[in-house]
């Protein structure tokens, strides 16, 4: 069964709007990690943002921010202020607690237009 | 900073030859990964490793193997390539500890491999 689920399809976004990006994720361990991840054009996985299942509130780092919604197992990754380097595929991913592994969406496609 | 490096980013092969990818991690990291990725897909996971001469199938690892043995090194064996297995192959380390749920993974540069 699937963990991550990202569904949205690529999106245009003009610079410096805000833009969301949707995850939602399944899980039955109380312990988990969720991760966002952005992988430009060049092809390295950037680690952006990280949320724990027992974290009180929502992480923020820069212009990233995770809207976490704990009872409707949500996720959704805020960009502010978007810029030209923004543009880029960006993952959702779980890792459950006890568990090595992560398990990834199939990512949302972002290109930030002037 | 974590630096993970694949010896390849670009690797063009004929079916049927055995292709070796490599990566090295540089921070002692207890676990690799190799992933795959493909368009549609997002990443899937083929193989990872614990530690040294360690290793666990992911969940597509069909048609690969991998070798760990040094720490810093994982290896990914295509020991017959076949044109299904052209993709973009992605390296990962963590930190050991499993319950450290917030520990992410650091990835490589990736290799675009194609085979032909």
């Amino acid at each position: 069964a699937q963990k991550i689920t990202q569904t949205q399809p690529g999106m245009f976004v003009q610079e410096k709007e805000a833009v969301t990006l949707d995850c939602t994720y399944d899980t039955s361990d109380p312990s988990y990690g969720l991760f966002w991840y952005k992988q430009p054009s060049s092809g390295e996985m950037i680690f952006l943002i990280y949320q724990g299942s027992y974290d009180q509130q929502n992480a923020t780092e820069g212009r990233y921010s995770l809207n976490f919604q704990k009872a409707r197992k949500s996720a959704n990754l805020v960009i502010s202020a978007s810029q030209l380097g923004d543009s880029a595929m960006y993952f959702c991913a779980m890792r459950d607690g006890g568990n090595n592994r992560l398990a990834f969406g199939k990512g949302n496609q972002v290109v930030v237009i002037p | 900073d974590v630096k993970v490096t694949q010896s390849s980013r670009y690797l063009v092969k004929r079916t049927g030859e055995k292709v070796f990818l490599e990566c090295v991690q540089d921070m002692d990291h207890e676990n690799m990964f190799w992933y795959r990725q493909d368009p549609g897909l997002g990443l899937r996971l083929i193989y990872f490793s614990y530690d040294v001469k360690m290793k666990e199938k992911g969940d597509i690892p069909e048609g690969y193997s991998v070798s760990r043995e040094k720490k810093e090194r994982f290896s990914l064996i295509l020991e017959s390539a076949s044109t299904n297995q052209t993709s973009m192959y992605l390296c990962a380390s963590s930190p050991g500890e499993a319950t450290r749920t917030q520990e992410t993974q650091y990835f490589g540069p990736g290799t675009r491999l194609l085979v032909l």
